[in-house]
């Protein structure tokens, strides 16, 4: 199972551009980077996924360089309500549907 | 529709009590799950159901026994709890077991066992 590093917390302000960035230097050839985000007392919600080079959604992009060991999610000018935990998930896994979520990057965004 | 429902919002239970979790969705997906999440850590895994039967198991205690009634449903009995079983309880559902399968949650269940 590839294993994830993300920074344990972050702050921006309003207005920021926000990047948040996933080791991740055991992928597997056949694995995916998704990004979760979970409000405080709600469950998690996808937010993007990629394989290689850059998605983008109406929500964030996400970068992956060449090499895949590592990923970028990118939020762009960011609000108060963006403050939340992301989660950076590599998959697939030995048992189909099983994600394993590291411990996440709790973001705050202040005014 | 891309909403799972989960009641009750809130639980207390005594050690000696029986009580259900329940979990809804109506989004025809034929995977569902549960998880635990303790407070200031990511959610784990308990069980996951594929087509209405269980498909993984993650070592869960007996005191927690699963149930997927129909393709909409999914229940959690809780019997004899631990305070330290005390956390939220989330599901999720996807469209089939998929690795890539994006899983939808509901909003949990807190639970506190006293």
């Amino acid at each position: 199972l590839a294993k994830t590093t993300q920074p344990i917390s972050m702050d921006s302000y309003e207005g920021q551009e926000v990047n948040i960035t996933c080791s991740h230097n055991n992928i597997a050839t056949n694995d995916y980077i998704t990004w979760y985000q979970q409000f405080p007392s709600q469950g998690p919600r996808f937010i993007i996924q990629g394989y290689k080079t850059k998605v983008t959604n109406e929500v964030a992009s996400l970068f992956i360089p060449a090499d895949r060991k590592s990923s970028t999610l990118s939020l762009p000018r960011v609000s108060l309500s963006d403050t939340a935990v992301y989660y950076c998930l590599v998959g697939p896994y030995n048992q189909g549907g099983k994600l394993i979520f590291g411990q996440g990057t709790e973001l705050s965004v202040k005014p | 529709d891309t909403e799972v429902t989960q009641t009750p919002k809130h639980l207390v239970m005594g050690m000696t009590n029986k009580k259900s979790l329940k979990c809804e969705q109506h989004m025809g997906h034929r995977a569902m799950y549960w998880y635990k999440q303790k407070a200031k850590k990511p959610p784990e895994l308990m069980f996951v159901y594929s087509y209405e039967k269980l498909s993984i198991n993650e070592s869960v205690p007996s005191r927690f026994s699963p149930e997927c009634p129909n393709s909409s449903l999914l229940n959690l009995h809780l019997h004899a709890l631990q305070p330290e079983d005390s956390a939220l309880y989330l599901c999720a559902s996807s469209r089939e077991i998929v690795d890539t399968d994006t899983q939808y949650f509901g909003p949990g269940t807190r639970l506190t066992v006293l």
